[in-house]
C-alpha cells in the first residue's frame, strides 16, 4: 500500500500570500496524484488531477507540480475563501489512499 | 451532471451492521468507466478510503476494512450501496459516497452522511 505524507500539518498565512503544500509518496505513482479541497461541513472538492490539471471551475491561482514521489500544491495569493483543509490522493493497483490534510489557516 | 446522494440510518448499535445507499442521478450508473465509492470521515480526522465498485459488481476494498465490508450495486434503481459489518465506535464517521470517471480521482461526491455508532 503506498502511503501519503503531506506537510506541513497546518499552515497559517495571510490572505494575498503565496502557499505551498507538500505530498510525498512512499513509492512512485508516475503522475497519478489528486489534490482536493475541503472546507467545514461540506465534501471535498475536487481541485487537481494527474498532478498538475485544474478540474473543471477551479481558479488559475491553483497549480500543481510534481511526479514520481514529490508534489507540491501551489496556491498562488490566498483568497478568503481558500483557507480550507488540503488532501492529496492516489490510486495504484487499485487501491485507492488519501494523505493526512494539510489545513490552511488565517494567519 | 451528475449528482450524489447518500441515505440510511443515522444510528447503528456496536457488533451490527452499518447499511447505506448512494442514489445516483443525472447519469446512469451503468457508465462505462465509472467507477463508484465510499470514503469515510471520523469526526475531525481524515479521509479513509472504503472501496470503489464497478456497475459489472467488480469491487475494490480498503485492505484495513476488508472481511467487513460489501459493496453492490443496483441497475434498476441506478443506486448502490455500502454495508459494514461487526460496527464498533471507531466506525463513527461522515460517509460519503462518489465517482471516479475513467481515471481515479473522485470527481463528484454526495453530501455525506453522519453515521454514530452507540448503543
Amino acid at each position: 500500500e503506498i502511503v501519503l505524507t503531506q506537510s506541513p500539518a497546518t499552515l497559517s498565512l495571510s490572505p494575498g500570500e503565496r502557499a505551498t503544500l507538500s505530498c510525498r509518496a512512499s513509492q512512485s505513482v508516475s503522475n497519478y496524484l489528486a489534490w482536493y479541497q475541503q472546507k467545514p461541513g461540506q465534501a471535498p472538492r475536487l481541485l487537481i488531477y494527474d498532478a498538475s490539471n485544474r478540474a473543471t471551475g477551479v481558479p488559475a491561482r491553483f497549480s500543481g507540480s510534481g511526479s514520481g514521489t514529490d508534489f507540491t500544491l501551489t496556491i498562488s495569493s490566498l483568497e478568503p475563501e481558500d483557507f480550507a483543509v488540503y488532501y492529496c490522493q492516489q490510486r495504484s493497483y487499485w487501491l485507492w489512499t488519501f494523505g493526512q490534510g494539510t489545513n490552511v489557516e488565517i494567519k | 451532471q451528475l449528482q450524489l446522494q447518500e441515505s440510511g440510518p443515522g444510528l447503528v448499535k456496536p457488533t451490527e451492521t452499518l447499511s447505506l445507499t448512494c442514489n445516483v442521478s443525472g447519469g446512469s450508473i451503468s457508465s462505462s468507466n465509472h467507477f463508484w465509492g465510499w470514503i469515510r470521515q471520523p469526526p475531525r480526522k481524515g479521509l479513509e478510503w472504503i472501496g470503489n465498485i464497478y456497475y459489472s459488481g467488480s469491487a475494490y476494498y480498503n485492505p484495513s476494512l476488508r472481511g467487513r465490508v460489501t459493496m453492490s450495486v443496483d441497475t434498476s434503481r441506478n443506486q448502490f450501496s455500502l454495508r459494514l459489518s461487526s460496527v464498533t465506535a471507531a466506525d463513527t464517521a461522515i460517509y460519503y459516497c462518489a465517482v471516479v470517471r475513467g481515471g481515479y480521482s473522485f470527481d463528484y461526491w454526495g453530501q455525506g452522511t453522519l453515521v454514530s455508532v452507540s448503543s
